[in-house]
């Protein structure tokens, strides 16, 4: 059974600073994994998908990387604003399932 | 561009009382989703759907059907709930495909008193 873990739980830093969000998955049989974004009381917002066969994803201030084999992902969020504070969440996709597993997701203040 | 639709978005149930909650999404995904949300447990997959007509169990079942009788839309219903549903429902779409990203609802609040 594929289990997700996010570390940290959650994270407190000055505007302006650079940080890194890890994911990590016990199966590496995946096909894709998302990065989400979710604001209080709102639903999931995609940030970036990477497929199996990839390394890494970039957009705007966000870059996700993948190590399928080592069952791990990080998000790098450059030079964050008050604006990302939100809860971050990953998913996976496994190559036999029709379904996402999600982590319990990390909780992000960031701090004027 | 209304992506995926949830409906209501709040609700109030009364223990053994039944509901049904409708998700509607406008890209001709095949692949629909209903996820619940819970503190300290995250989202557990409740049933999912590979397509018209079909269906199938995820991890959290249990209380819960499910029917998808249009592509577009996927309905789940609480028979008699029971204040152990009380959670927050989502519901997702995506392609068979895999290589676009899976779009969520705004999500339903529901308390079972």
């Amino acid at each position: 059974k594929q289990e997700v873990t996010q570390i940290p739980a959650a994270l407190s830093v000055p505007e302006g600073e650079n940080l890194v969000l890890n994911c990590s998955f016990t199966d590496s049989a995946i096909y894709n994994l998302q990065w989400f974004r979710q604001d209080p009381g709102k639903g999931l917002t995609s940030l970036l998908l990477i497929q199996s066969s990839q390394r890494e994803q970039t957009s705007g201030r966000l870059n996700a990387s993948l190590d399928k084999s080592s069952g791990r992902s990080t998000l790098y969020i450059a030079a964050s604003q008050p604006g990302d504070s939100a809860t971050y969440l990953c998913a996976v996709e496994s190559d036999y399932g029709q379904n996402f597993v999600f982590g319990p997701g990390t909780r992000l203040s960031v701090l004027p | 561009n209304a992506g995926v639709t949830q409906t209501p978005k709040f609700r109030v149930l009364k223990t053994g009382q039944s509901m049904t909650l409708l998700c509607a999404q406008d890209m001709n995904h095949e692949y629909m989703y209903w996820y619940r949300q819970d503190p300290g447990m995250g989202l557990r997959l409740i049933h999912y759907s590979v397509g018209e007509g079909t269906t199938a169990k995820g991890e959290v079942p249990d209380g819960y059907n499910v029917s998808r009788l249009k592509k577009q839309n996927f309905l789940l219903g609480l028979e008699s709930a029971a204040p152990s549903q009380t959670s927050v429902y989502f519901c997702a779409s995506s392609s068979p495909t895999r290589s676009t990203e899976a779009f969520f609802g705004q999500g339903t609040r529901l308390t079972v008193v």
